[in-house]
């Protein structure tokens, strides 16, 4: 069974751009959830969508946004970028369902903002 | 509020030796707790976990864990540990009855074992 997919894996833009990243669950999946990770923060929690709806969501500004589609594929976009902005951002999937467990990870996109 | 707590930003240990890396919880009631993985320029990927039943749980790779509810804590160990164990290591915690799905990781603790 494949695995979570995210493209692009790279990514280099510059201050005030926007970027929009994807995520593709495994297939089943119907929760994706996005994290920013960045050296000495950690995953951060960005949002979680089940069902093409916004179910969670952390502490990000409004510059962060994300949508699902109907076949559960996710993405993720970020308005006016800053540097603070340049980060590992991992999507994860699960079933997402009440008594769920473990969610499976992506390999992220690496976005560098100049 | 929830949180997890690594309190080893890296923790060095002998191949062939043991090794721990610590995790505490802040959560009510009880939580699914996790131990993942990230090797470098990878995703993170699932190592084992604590749902509920015997509080010592065997994951991938020889690693085991103990949950300890009076101490709120599930710290990640291994008999023996081997070179290529070196990585990053993550802690999460679900409250399952929270009704918010959402994982909180704690900030990862980088494992180096030493030849």
């Amino acid at each position: 069974k494949a695995g979570v997919t995210q493209t692009p894996r790279y990514l280099i833009k510059t201050r005030g751009q926007q970027v929009t990243l994807s995520c593709s669950p495994i297939s089943g999946h119907r929760s994706v959830s996005w994290y920013q990770q960045t050296p000495g923060q950690g995953l951060q929690f960005l949002f979680e969508y089940f069902s093409e709806t916004q179910r969670n969501k952390g502490n990000f500004p409004g510059r962060f946004s994300g949508r699902q589609f109907s076949n559960s594929r996710s993405e993720m976009n970020v308005s006016t970028l800053e540097l603070g902005d340049s980060a590992l951002y991992l999507c994860a999937s699960s079933r997402g369902g009440a008594g769920d467990n473990e969610q499976f990870f992506g390999p992220g996109t690496r976005l560098t903002v100049l | 509020a929830q949180s997890v707590a690594q309190p080893e930003d890296q923790v060095n240990v002998a191949e062939g030796n043991p090794l721990t890396v610590k995790c505490t919880y802040s959560v009510s009631g009880n939580p699914y707790l996790f131990w993942y993985v990230q090797y470098p320029n990878r995703g993170l990927q699932f190592l084992l976990k604590y749902i509920t039943g015997d509080n010592l749980v065997k994951g991938s790779y020889g690693f085991e864990a103990e949950f300890n509810k009076s101490q709120t804590s599930f710290h990640l160990k291994k008999p023996s540990a081997l070179v290529s164990d070196s990585a990053l290591y993550f802690c999460a915690v679900r409250d399952p009855f929270s009704g918010t799905y959402k994982y909180i990781f704690g900030t990862g603790t980088r494992l180096k074992v030493l030849a």
